[in-house]
Order: structure tokens, then C-alpha cells, then sequence
């Protein structure tokens, strides 16, 4: 299975770009990247997900290095209800056979 | 409209216990999950279902039998509760398998005395 390795937390000022870093320097060529959060006590919410071109939703962006061993999470403007734990994750398997390995993740602590 | 749905949101019961937590969505998905996640924070699949089919079963003992009657609902069920099994259960669920974006329920925090 490919690992991810993200810090353990990071603090953001609100209105700031939050940038979350992660490494996957294992992961296999048709292996996808997603971001999930959770927020206190709720279950975890989607974020994004991408193969090896950068992605934009109305969340969030993704950017995947050309190697593809590590990639980006960026909140163009945190608010303080952005403060969650956030996952990077490496898909396993394919199907529907396939599973999210959720790692520790990065609590991100945003501040006025 | 709550698209997945769980209860009971807290669960306090004896060790030695069999209990029920229930799980439903209303996505229209075809596949479910059981997430287990500890005192310490990580998150792990238990179990997931396709089409009322059992897809993915981790090592978990044998005391947790999920249920699939239909495939809205997905129930889990722990015979012989013990105390290490107190942690917040999450349901999960997907239009497919676990490459699309999985919705996760609110989340039912058991505690075994």
C-alpha cells in the first residue's frame, strides 16, 4: 500500500491561503490522490481527488508534482470553520474493491 | 434531508453486550462501509458492501457481523462487547466502489463499560 506522510499540524491566519503539504513517495502510476477533513466529532467530508493533473473545485485546489511523490492541498482563503484534521490518502485497489487508507493527517488550526 | 444516517449517536452499554447500530442512506448508492475509529484518532475501514454483497472485510473479529437487508441500510452488530471495542463507528457510503467520493454518516460514539 503507498503511505502518505503529512505534518502533524499546522496553524493558518484566517483569510490566509492554507497550504497542506503531503508525501506519497510510493505511490503506484494508476494510484489516485484524495483529501478528506473532519471536522470535530463529525464524520469526514470529501474534498478532492486527482491522478496526476492539478484539480480546482469550489473547495479547494490540488497540486500534484510531475514525479507525482508528493502533492499539495490549498485553501485559497481559510475561514475559522476550516479548522478540521485533513487527510491525504492514497486509493488502494480498484473496483469496487477499492479503499481509502486514512492516515494521521494534518489538524489545521485556523486563527483570527 | 440527512443523506446518511446512523443511530443511535451514543451507545453506553455493558461489556459482555450485544448491541445493534443502524446505518442508512438515502443516495441512492450502491455501496456501503463501517469505519472504526479509536481513542487515538485512526480511522479504519472495518467492512463495505456492494449491492447487498460483502466487498471488503478487514481483520476484524468475528464478535462484528454487518447486515446489509437492502441497499440503503448497512447494520453492524457486536456480539459479546468488550472494552476495547469502545470507539466511534462511522457508516460510510458510495455510488460505487471506494474510488468515488464516500459520504460518511455523523457517527455513533459506543462506549463499553
Amino acid at each position: 500500500d503507498a503511505k502518505t506522510t503529512q505534518p502533524t499540524s499546522m496553524d493558518c491566519a484566517e483569510g490566509r491561503a492554507a497550504n497542506l503539504p503531503c508525501n506519497h513517495s510510493t505511490i503506484s502510476g494508476n494510484e489516485y490522490v484524495y483529501w478528506y477533513r473532519q471536522i470535530h466529532s463529525q464524520g469526514p467530508q470529501y474534498i478532492i481527488h486527482g491522478l496526476k493533473n492539478n484539480e480546482t473545485n469550489e473547495m479547494a485546489s490540488l497540486i500534484i508534482t510531475e514525479d507525482r511523490k508528493s502533492s499539495t492541498l490549498i485553501l485559497p482563503h481559510a475561514t475559522l470553520r476550516d479548522t478540521a484534521v485533513y487527510y491525504c490518502i492514497v486509493r488502494v485497489g480498484s473496483g469496487t474493491a477499492s479503499k481509502l487508507t486514512f492516515g494521521t493527517g494534518t489538524r489545521l488550526q485556523v486563527t483570527l | 434531508d440527512t443523506a446518511v444516517s446512523q443511530t443511535p449517536k451514543y451507545l453506553v452499554t455493558q461489556m459482555g453486550n450485544d448491541k445493534s447500530i443502524k446505518c442508512e442512506q438515502n443516495l441512492g448508492h450502491d455501496t456501503m462501509y463501517w469505519y472504526k475509529q479509536d481513542s487515538k484518532k485512526f480511522l479504519k475501514i472495518m467492512f463495505s458492501y456492494n449491492n447487498k454483497e460483502l466487498i471488503i472485510n478487514e481483520t476484524v473479529p468475528n464478535r462484528f457481523s454487518p447486515k446489509s437487508p437492502d441497499k440503503a441500510h448497512l447494520n453492524l452488530h457486536i456480539n459479546s462487547l468488550e472494552l476495547g471495542d469502545s470507539a466511534v463507528y462511522f457508516c460510510a457510503s458510495s455510488l460505487g466502489g471506494g474510488a468515488d467520493t464516500q459520504y460518511f454518516g455523523p457517527g455513533t460514539r459506543l462506549t463499553v463499560l
